[in-house]
């Protein structure tokens, strides 16, 4: 089947526009996260949800960041009033079900965020 | 914050050649996992070693985990041009819901 996908692949948009990425996880995985990626680092959490729900919120850096999930399949992650230091990749994972211990994650192509 | 830290942060080899990078944390985790990354893009999926496993193999991977050391190591073999890119290593923390934490990379460049 197809596997994780994310639109757009590439954003530019100008410094305090509002800026929504969505992610389609593989089909019938509950689990999704989101990850950021600055050039030369390995990804960073931001968000999981396991089903509809947030369960994990910690690594959203601020309040100008806010996911939703509201039937438990496609996500969208939304940044308001984006800033220059949001430039990054943004990553969107799925996995059958949060807390397995084989939780293996798929990645989808990622999110090339610019803010100028 | 990231918790893996990666060594070496960049490798170059000939083709034909071993190549090894190391992994460290610093928790206690329910598995490891290695992943490959080419152009900044999409992160794939090599191979997971739950916390009591010690090594496993895929095709020319191989993975050892030391959970007293806290440390991994992922062993490419008979390297190819075509593996050049990054690798992460990232762990699923316990009690965490499986949320990853990755290191830094390792940036391996294999020369023809």
């Amino acid at each position: 089947g197809a596997g994780v996908s994310q639109t757009p692949s590439n954003k530019v948009t100008e410094k305090g526009k509002y800026v929504e990425l969505r992610c389609d996880p593989i089909s019938g995985h509950t689990a999704l996260y989101w990850y950021r990626q600055s050039l030369g680092q390995g990804p960073e959490f931001l968000i999981y949800f396991q089903g509809t729900g947030a369960a994990d919120d910690s690594g959203l850096p601020n309040d100008r960041f806010f996911a939703v999930r509201p039937e438990g399949s496609v996500s969208t992650l939304k940044i308001q009033r984006t800033e220059r230091g949001d430039s990054a990749v943004y990553l969107c994972a799925s996995s059958l079900e949060s807390g397995l211990a084989d939780n293996e994650q798929f990645f989808g192509p990622g999110t090339r965020l610019t803010v100028l | 914050s990231q918790q893996g830290e990666e060594d070496p942060q960049a490798l170059s080899i000939q083709e034909g050649e071993n190549a090894t990078m190391n992994c460290s944390y610093k928790t206690s985790i329910n598995n490891l996992q290695w992943y490959r990354q080419n152009s900044g893009r999409g992160l794939v999926h090599l191979i997971l070693i739950r916390s009591n496993e010690r090594e496993k193999h895929s095709g020319r991977l191989r993975v050892t985990l030391d959970t007293s050391k806290k440390s991994s190591s992922l062993l490419i073999t008979a390297s190819r041009a075509a593996d050049t890119a990054s690798y992460f290593c990232a762990t699923d923390e316990m009690n965490l819901g499986g949320k990853l934490i990755f290191g830094q990379g390792t940036e391996l460049s294999v020369k023809p």
